[in-house]
């Protein structure tokens, strides 16, 4: 059964703080992804990684930055957070030729203040 | 600017009845397309898929319909379960940019009243 693990669950930084989303998988998929999810908007992609160290910018890469030292994590940074990066962030992972079949974790609500 | 679109972003149906969720997209280029379901608190999950060679997927109690002509998917959900009360996304991609890059639509929440 694959599991994608998100670090929290609710999150609140200030604004100009530097945050950090980590995600975790257990089955050994080669693809991860992050998005953020907002009302009106559906699921919108960050970034994805197809390898270690691999990264390739989503539809809205702006203000986001990841890191994926380990196949099985996959870390999205904030590097200055600001008010409209309040959302839902959900991670997932796929196999490298399953791509549309995707394990999505529960989400982190991150809160700018 | 929204590529897949679903326009009711709510649905009750009884027990037992037919659910039919609907989704519209405008890029001619998408080729592929899925749903997925989500519970509260949880992520979404992989429902079904079609493939734009084909005009209907069956999996069960669920089937997805594919108009290419009008650029609109459905599906349909027979018999309607309490269980599966939940939001449900549509989404679609290009095989030729590759499914790493899926477009969500916004969610449409089923209801399904015992």
């Amino acid at each position: 059964d694959v599991k994608v693990t998100q670090s929290s669950r609710y999150l609140v930084k200030r604004t100009g703080e530097k945050v950090f989303l980590e995600c975790v998988q257990d089955m050994d998929h080669e693809n991860m992804f992050w998005y953020r999810q907002d009302p009106g908007l559906g699921l919108r992609l960050i970034y994805f990684s197809y390898d270690v160290k691999m990264k390739e910018k989503g539809d809205i890469p702006e203000g986001y930055s990841v890191s994926r030292e380990k196949k099985e994590r996959f870390s999205l940074i904030l590097e200055s957070a600001s008010t409209n990066q309040t959302s839902m962030y959900l991670c997932a992972s796929s196999l490298l030729d399953r791509a549309h079949e995707q394990y999505f974790g529960p989400g982190t609500r991150l809160t700018v203040t | 600017d929204q590529q897949v679109k679903q326009n009711s972003p709510s649905l009750s149906v009884q027990e037992g009845r037919i659910s039919i969720l609907n989704c519209d997209y405008t890029n001619s280029m998408f080729d592929y397309f899925l749903w997925y379901k989500k519970y509260p608190a949880e992520g979404p999950t992989f429902l079904i898929s079609i493939s734009s060679i084909k005009d209907k997927n069956e999996d069960g109690r669920f089937t997805v319909f594919l108009n290419k002509s009008a650029k609109h998917l459905s599906l349909h959900i027979v018999p309607s379960q309490p269980g599966d009360s939940a939001v449900y996304f549509c989404a679609s991609y290009s095989m030729r940019t590759g499914a790493n890059n899926l477009f969500f639509g916004t969610g449409t929440r089923l209801t399904v009243i015992p």
